[in-house]
Formats: C-alpha cells, structure tokens, sequence
C-alpha cells in the first residue's frame, strides 16, 4: 500500500531551526508537497519538490531525496506564527495525491 | 469573493438527513476537489472534478455525491447522513486538473452528525 510518515507532534523553541521529515513509498512519484494548516484553518500551500535537492524560500527550505523517499521541510528563525500543523503529500505515479497525517509544530517561547 | 468560499461554517445534522454543502471559487480553476479531515488521519479524497461537466471517486466516495453544472461551483451532497460523516469538510481548486499543482483550500465546512 500506499503510506506516507511524518512525526504526530514536535516542539522547538522561538528563533532556534527545527526539521520537520517525511518518509514515503508509494507507487512512483510525481512529486511532493510540503502545506502549512494553523489550527481552525485552511492547509495553505508552502512548497513543491519535483527533483532532488534543497529548495529555499525565505526562512522555509524543503529537501528531496527520491532514491531515499525522503524529504524535510527546514524551518529557520522560528516565530510564534510558526506554530502550525505541517502537511507532507505525495503526488504518485497515476497523478493521485496521497497526503500525510501532519506534524503539529508547537513553538515555545 | 476572492479564492474559494464554503458555506455552511458548521452544522449540527441530524442522521438520516439530507446535507449539502456549497462550495464557490472565482479564480476559474479548472480542477476542484472534496476532502474530509479527522483527527489523526490525513486529508482523504472524497471526489473531485478536472472540468466542469466531470467528476471522479476519490478514496472515500461511499455517501456522498457531487454536481459540477458549471466552472465556479462544486456542491457536496449527503444522502443520508450518518455519525460517521462527522468531520470538517474541505473544498480546494486548482488551475491544471491534475493532482501535481497546487491546490488552493476553502476554509472549511465543521459538520456534526448526531
């Protein structure tokens, strides 16, 4: 079957980086989305990887490792706004998109 | 209207009634899409649509239909609902209809079946 795993929760404090990964086998790939969700809201989208290698926007950064199915999601400079539910989704080899069940990043001061 | 609204916010229903939540995007995207999220699991696929005029299963179809009359709107319907569509209910578009571009998300539907 199809799965995708990140970590349920993590904790980081403000200012410091945290990495949030995501692990995934599926039946090929097509490429991979990182959404960011606040809690009570929409998922919004923060980044796409189609090849392999670190992708930087801003304090935001996502990784692609395809032969190791794998990719993180970098985030520097933490701020509050920060905390968040960090959605992974893999677009497969048939076009369909399988999503992760999120990472809820809790940010202290 | 800018983006992608969803209507109700929340609902309490009854089971065994009938529910249809609205869904309306202006930006003319090709694609739409019905997604259910519970806690713990990630967002599931309930139909979709690549143009208006079409619409496809998702991963879970089962109770629910759709209707896509024309480009802007894309209205989820419960027969009959039961506890077990208890969930908030997202709607999302996206230019391309295919599943490799970004989808944009209406702010959601938090439906209660008692």
């Amino acid at each position: 079957g199809q799965n995708i795993d990140q970590p349920t929760e993590m904790t980081a404090t403000e200012g410091a980086i945290v990495q949030i990964n995501c692990t995934y086998q599926t039946s090929g790939f097509n490429g991979l989305f990182w959404y960011q969700q606040h809690a009570g809201e929409a998922p919004t989208f923060l980044s796409y990887n189609v090849l392999d290698g670190l992708e930087e926007k801003g304090r935001f950064s996502s990784f692609l490792s395809r032969s190791k199915g794998y990719s993180y999601l970098l985030l520097k400079e933490l701020q509050m706004k920060d905390s968040a539910s960090y959605l992974c989704a893999v677009v497969d080899s048939n076009y369909q998109l399988i999503w992760g069940a999120g990472t809820k990043l809790i940010i202290k001061p | 209207i800018a983006g992608i609204t969803q209507a109700p916010t929340s609902q309490i229903l009854a089971a065994g009634r009938r529910m249809t939540l609205r869904c309306t995007q202006d930006m003319r995207h090709n694609a739409m899409y019905w997604y259910r999220q519970d806690l713990g699991l990630g967002l599931r696929l309930i139909h979709y649509s690549n143009t208006a005029g079409t619409t496809g299963k998702g991963e879970v179809p089962d109770g629910y239909s759709v209707s896509r009359a024309n480009t802007d709107d894309f209205p989820l319907t419960l027969a009959s609902a039961v506890p077990s569509q208890t969930s908030v209910y997202f709607c999302a578009s996206s230019e391309r209809g295919d599943f490799a571009d970004t989808q944009y998300f209406g702010p959601g539907t938090r439906l209660t079946v008692l």
